[in-house]
This record gives structure tokens, C-alpha cells and sequence, in this order.
């Protein structure tokens, strides 16, 4: 079965600040790859995705992450924080179920602080 | 931008009762999932519907869970006989026919069992 692992429960960075979560997956086959962001009190918005093809994704608020196949990690990026980044972040795998659809696994997630 | 509806946000009940949990997916989708996250735990999948049926569905969702999509536009999950660990935030989600896309997630039914 497929899991998903972020490490870091919990991220403090200063605003300005470069940012990496990490996350890391167990599957058999070529997976489909997300990061979800979900602040207080709302739900779970698609930053990126990886369904195949460059390895390197651009997302939305300047987020990214890359696809490294030989880590099976994921690692969402951001070169320089704002204070309206402050949420969790969930790494998300895709398991395919037939045709185009598919069953995401997630991690635990990881709580983002940004210190003014 | 279309985005999925679920209502009500908070819903109370007390153990035993049936609840029903709606979402509006977005129009032109025809994918339809429920996810559920216990306080402090992962986001964890429900069901999967598809073409008026269900598609797969995890151990969680036992004979007291149902969906239904009982017209054009709504799909609903039901707990008949609700215990005091369904208490969770409910996600929708739904998501296109077609070339490989990602899942849009409503904001989230917020569910106490008292």
C-alpha cells in the first residue's frame, strides 16, 4: 500500500526566509504527486501537481516542488515566505483505480509558522 | 473560479442519530469523493463515485456510510447511526472526466457527535 511521510510536524521560519518541506512516498509505480494547503478554518487548496513529464513543477504563490524519483520524495520549496504563507501543508500520492481516476494518501502534514 | 460547496459547515448531533452531509461538486466534474480527517490525524479517503455508483471505498466506510447523488448537482453522504468517532472534518471533493487532473476540495463539514 501506498504511504506518504512528511517529517516535520511542525516549521518555524522568519518571513523572508527560504522554505523546504519535505515529504517522502511508498509506491510501486510512477506516482501522481501533490501538495495541498490548508489554512484555519478552510479547506484543501491544490498548490502543484505532478502527473508525469519535468520533474520540476511550478505552483501557485510561487511554490514548487521537484520529483525525484530515486529519493521518492517530493519537496515543496519557496524561496522567500510571506506571513500569509502561515498554514499546513499536506504532501498528497495518487494511486490510479482505472482510466483517470484515483485515490490520494496523504501525510500528516506539516505546520507552517512564519515569525515576522 | 468554480469551487465545490459543502454545507453545513459545523454540524452537531448526538450519537445515534443520522446525519447527512451535502456538497455541491463543480459542474462539469464526474468524479466524486468523500475524505474524512479525525482532529491531529491524516486526511484519510472515504469513497470514490463515479457514473452513479461507487467506484472504490476504504474499510472506513462500512454499511452506516452512504452516498448519493440524488440530482444533477448535489452528492451527499450519509451516516445512519452516527458514534461518537465520526466525529471528523468532512471533505468533498470532485474532479473532471478526462486527461489526468487534480481533486477540488470543498471546504470542509466540521461534524461533533455529542
Amino acid at each position: 500500500a501506498q504511504s506518504v511521510t512528511q517529517p516535520d510536524i511542525h516549521i518555524t521560519v522568519s518571513e523572508g526566509a527560504s522554505l523546504e518541506l519535505r515529504c517522502n512516498y511508498s509506491y510501486g509505480a510512477t506516482p501522481y504527486l501533490f501538495w495541498y494547503v490548508q489554512s484555519p478554518g478552510q479547506g484543501l487548496q491544490l498548490l502543484l501537481k505532478y502527473f508525469s513529464g519535468d520533474t520540476l513543477v511550478q505552483g501557485i504563490k510561487g511554490f514548487e516542488a521537484e520529483f525525484k524519483r530515486s529519493q521518492s520524495s517530493f519537496n515543496l520549496r519557496k524561496p522567500s515566505v510571506h506571513w500569509s504563507d502561515a498554514a499546513e501543508y499536506f504532501c498528497a500520492v495518487g494511486e490510479g483505480s482505472g482510466g483517470s481516476n484515483y485515490k490520494l494518501t496523504f501525510g500528516k502534514g506539516t505546520l507552517l509558522t512564519v515569525n515576522p | 473560479e468554480p469551487e465545490v460547496t459543502q454545507t453545513p459547515s459545523h454540524q452537531v448531533t448526538q450519537m445515534g442519530q443520522e446525519v447527512i452531509l451535502r456538497c455541491v461538486p463543480i459542474s462539469n466534474h464526474l468524479y466524486f469523493y468523500w475524505y474524512r480527517q479525525i482532529l491531529g490525524q491524516k486526511v484519510e479517503f472515504l469513497v470514490s463515485f463515479y457514473n452513479n455508483e461507487i467506484s472504490e471505498k476504504s474499510e472506513i466506510f462500512d454499511d452506516q456510510f452512504s452516498v448519493e447523488r440524488p440530482d444533477g448537482s448535489n452528492f451527499t453522504l450519509k451516516i445512519r447511526s452516527t458514534k461518537l468517532e465520526d466525529s471528523a472534518m468532512y471533505f468533498c471533493a470532485s474532479m473532471r472526466q478526462g486527461e489526468l487532473s487534480p481533486l477540488h476540495f470543498g471546504n470542509g463539514t466540521r461534524l461533533t457527535v455529542t
